[in-house]
């Protein structure tokens, strides 16, 4: 089974502030995905990256998959309270069909 | 579209029952999974699906049974409920693993006393 380890497992922070959450393997991964999920629901798919290396900008997120695909990141500029949720990354395997969650980092955005 | 849909959305159960959780979809997806989340641990794979009448495990599969008869459906069998059982359980679908959105239910909480 590949791991993912996210960090940090929680962050506070002020509304206004930049935030970053990592998401690191020893494996190597054909694709990474990030999703966000609210209290009570499923998680929602935010990207999707597949190259290594590749940037993709969603408003104030940007996400970067690292050039061995290993690793991702996730930067939030000027966090607003709607930033507020569970960012989980997951990572699909070179060869089968399993999709690997890693642990999870909780954001919280105080007004 | 109602896209994936779960039930119950909460159960509370006696160890040692039995008890089926629903998961159907409407997106015509070949691909669904079984997850459960717990605290600080994100989601694992309990069970998955890559089309009907095709099913494999994951990496907590001890305590659970899947089918899948149909494209639209995927349920899961608890067979004799523990405490340790006690979570929250998402079914997703998506067209494929590699690349593509999965979409999530909104989860059954189960809690076995």
């Amino acid at each position: 089974t590949q791991l993912l380890e996210q960090s940090p497992q929680f962050l506070s922070i002020q509304e206004g502030e930049n935030l970053t959450v990592y998401c690191n393997s020893s494996s190597v991964f054909s694709s990474l995905q990030w999703y966000r999920q609210e209290p009570g629901e499923g998680p929602v798919l935010l990207v999707t990256v597949v190259t290594g290396g590749e940037v993709k900008k969603l408003k104030r997120l940007t996400f970067q998959f690292g050039d061995a695909r290993k690793d991702s990141s996730l930067h939030i500029t000027a966090a607003q309270p709607g930033d507020t949720g569970l960012y989980l990354c997951a990572g699909a395997e070179a060869a089968g069909n399993k999709l690997t969650f890693g642990g999870g980092t909780r954001v919280l955005v105080k007004p | 579209n109602a896209g994936v849909t779960q039930t119950p959305k909460f159960q509370v159960l006696k160890t040692g029952q039995s008890m089926t959780l629903q998961c159907a979809q409407d997106m015509n997806h070949e691909y669904m999974s079984w997850y459960r989340q717990d605290p600080g641990m994100g989601l694992r794979l309990i069970h998955y699906s890559v089309g009907a009448g095709i099913t494999d495990q994951g990496e907590v599969p001890n305590g659970y049974n899947v089918s899948r008869s149909t494209t639209e459906d995927f349920p899961l069998r608890l067979l004799s409920a523990a405490p340790s059982q006690t979570s929250v359980y998402f079914c997703a679908s998506s067209r494929a693993i590699v690349g593509y959105e999965q979409y999530f239910g909104p989860g059954t909480r189960l809690t076995v006393t």
